[in-house]
C-alpha cells in the first residue's frame, strides 16, 4: 500500500527557518516524481513544485522559485520542504503528493500525505 | 501560466440530482493532461479523474470528465450526500501545473 506521511505541525515566528518532511513507502521512492502543494487557509491549492529523488531533479513553479527549496534524501524514502526565513504568508497547509508513473512529470497527484499545517506569528 | 477558471463557484443540489462543473482553460491544455479532485473538509485531496475523462483507482463511475483543448466538465451523476466537498480541476501538460480555484458541491 502506498503511503505518504508528513511530519507534524509546526509554530514558528517571522524569520525562522523550517524543514518538513514526507515519509514514502509501498513503491520505489527513487523512481516516482513527488512535489508539495500549499492551501493557505479557507483557500484553493497551488502547485509548488515536484522532485524526483532518483537524481534530485527539481522543478519549481516560478511562484515559488527562490522563495522555498525542495529536497529527498533517498536513502530514507524522504522529501522535503524548506524555508530559510519564514513570514506570515507561509502560514498554510502543506501537502506532499507522489505522481503517477514512474519517471513522468506530465501527470497528475495521485497520492496524498495528511498534510502538514505550518503557522507562522 | 495556464489560468484555470472554474464555475461555478458553489453548486447546490438534491440527492439524486446531475451536477456539471465547468473548468475553462486560458489557453489549450497539452495532450488535455486535465484532473479532476475532490477534496472533503480536513482532508488531502483525492484524484477524480486524470487526461480529462479516465477515471481513478476506486472511483465510482457516477464521476466522468470530458472536453477537451480549452473546456473541460466534471459530471456527477446521481448526487449522493457523500459527495459534498470542493472539486478542484488542475492542468499538468503545461509548465507550471495550476489548479483552479474550485467548486463548491453542496447537497441540499
Amino acid at each position: 500500500e502506498v503511503q505518504l506521511v508528513q511530519s507534524g505541525a509546526e509554530v514558528k515566528k517571522p524569520g525562522e527557518s523550517l524543514k518538513i518532511s514526507c515519509k514514502g513507502s509501498g513503491y520505489n521512492f527513487n523512481s516516482y516524481w513527488i512535489g508539495w502543494v500549499r492551501q493557505m487557509p479557507g483557500k484553493g491549492l497551488e502547485w509548488m513544485g515536484i522532485i524526483y529523488p532518483g537524481d534530485s531533479d527539481t522543478r519549481y513553479s516560478p511562484s515559488f522559485q527562490g522563495q522555498v527549496t525542495i529536497s529527498a534524501d533517498k536513502s530514507i524514502s524522504t522529501a522535503y520542504l524548506q524555508w530559510s526565513s519564514l513570514k506570515a504568508s507561509d502560514t498554510a497547509m502543506y501537502y506532499c503528493a507522489k505522481l503517477t508513473r514512474e519517471g513522468s512529470t506530465w501527470d497528475p497527484f495521485e497520492y496524498w500525505g495528511q498534510g502538514t499545517l505550518v503557522t507562522v506569528s | 501560466e495556464i489560468v484555470l477558471t472554474q464555475s461555478p463557484g458553489t453548486l447546490s443540489l438534491s440527492p439524486g440530482e446531475r451536477a456539471t462543473l465547468s473548468c475553462r482553460a486560458s489557453q489549450s491544455v497539452n495532450s488535455n493532461y486535465l484532473a479532476w479532485y475532490q477534496q472533503k473538509p480536513g482532508q488531502a485531496p483525492r484524484l477524480l479523474i486524470y487526461a480529462a475523462s479516465s477515471r481513478a483507482t476506486g472511483i465510482p463511475d457516477r464521476f466522468s470528465g470530458s472536453g477537451s483543448g480549452t473546456d473541460f466538465t466534471l459530471t456527477i451523476s446521481r448526487l449522493e450526500a457523500e459527495d459534498s466537498a470542493v472539486y478542484y480541476c488542475q492542468q499538468y501538460g503545461n509548465s507550471p501545473r495550476t489548479f483552479g480555484q474550485g467548486t463548491k458541491v453542496e447537497i441540499k
